[in-house]
């Protein structure tokens, strides 16, 4: 069974600072997907970025980006220049290559300071 | 063009008896995807069905059930209502259960067992 951990529950991050979440994750598959999903306190959950396991390329989007390391199974989250608006929970979830089921980390709440 | 719809936003119900949930997926998405949130457990995947037919189900008990109707609009029920099933029920849906194809989630259902 495939497991998402998210080793820290709590960041917070100044307003224009960087910050970095992380992510592992176990699997045997060879064809998967990893997402990362911001959760702000309305409760609608949002696609922040998608990384597709066989691409060796980074996936970025706008001020998120990834650093997903294959051999080390970690997936970790940048999010630069922080906004007020960033301030959410965000989990990190696996997708094998067929079907849409995910599987979720236990999430990181982000708290931005202005 | 309308997101994911569910309904009830909100519902409270006494041990023992039985909920249904609703879920109106984006026009035109054929897959819906639920999702159960607690503080304990987190995000974990309850079933997803396309055109009509369960493809994946999750490690719940008997006790709960889904189905899709054929303008893919999907219902969830729980039956024999315990304390533990008090949660946030997602549901997400998407055009096909392909990786390409982006998961959009709903508002959610709060359930509250007493």
């Amino acid at each position: 069974a495939q497991t998402v951990t998210q080793s820290q529950p709590e960041m917070s991050v100044q307003e224009a600072e960087t910050v970095t979440l992380s992510c592992t994750y176990d699997t045997s598959e060879s064809d998967y997907y990893l997402f990362w999903y911001k959760q702000p306190p309305s409760r609608q959950m949002i696609l922040v970025i998608r990384q597709e396991a066989y691409k060796q390329q980074n996936a970025t989007e706008n001020r998120f980006s990834v650093n997903f390391q294959k051999a080390a199974k970690s997936f970790s989250l940048k999010i630069s220049d922080s906004q007020l608006g960033d301030a959410a929970m965000y989990f990190c979830a696996y997708r094998r290559g067929a079907g849409n089921m995910l599987t979720f980390g236990g999430g990181t709440r982000l708290m931005v300071k202005p | 063009k309308a997101g994911v719809t569910q309904t009830p936003r909100y519902l409270i119900k006494t041990r023992g008896q039985q909920v249904t949930l609703s879920c109106s997926p984006i026009s035109g998405h054929r897959s819906v995807s639920w999702y159960q949130q607690t503080p304990g457990q987190g995000l974990q995947f309850l079933f997803e069905y396309f055109s009509e037919t369960q493809r994946n189900k999750g490690n719940f008990p008997g006790r709960f059930s889904g189905r899709q109707f054929s303008n893919s609009r999907s219902e969830m029920n729980v039956s024999t209502l315990e304390l533990g099933d008090s949660a946030l029920y997602l549901c997400a849906s998407s055009l096909r259960p392909a990786p390409i194809d982006e998961q959009y989630f709903g508002p959610g259902t709060r359930l509250t067992v007493t």
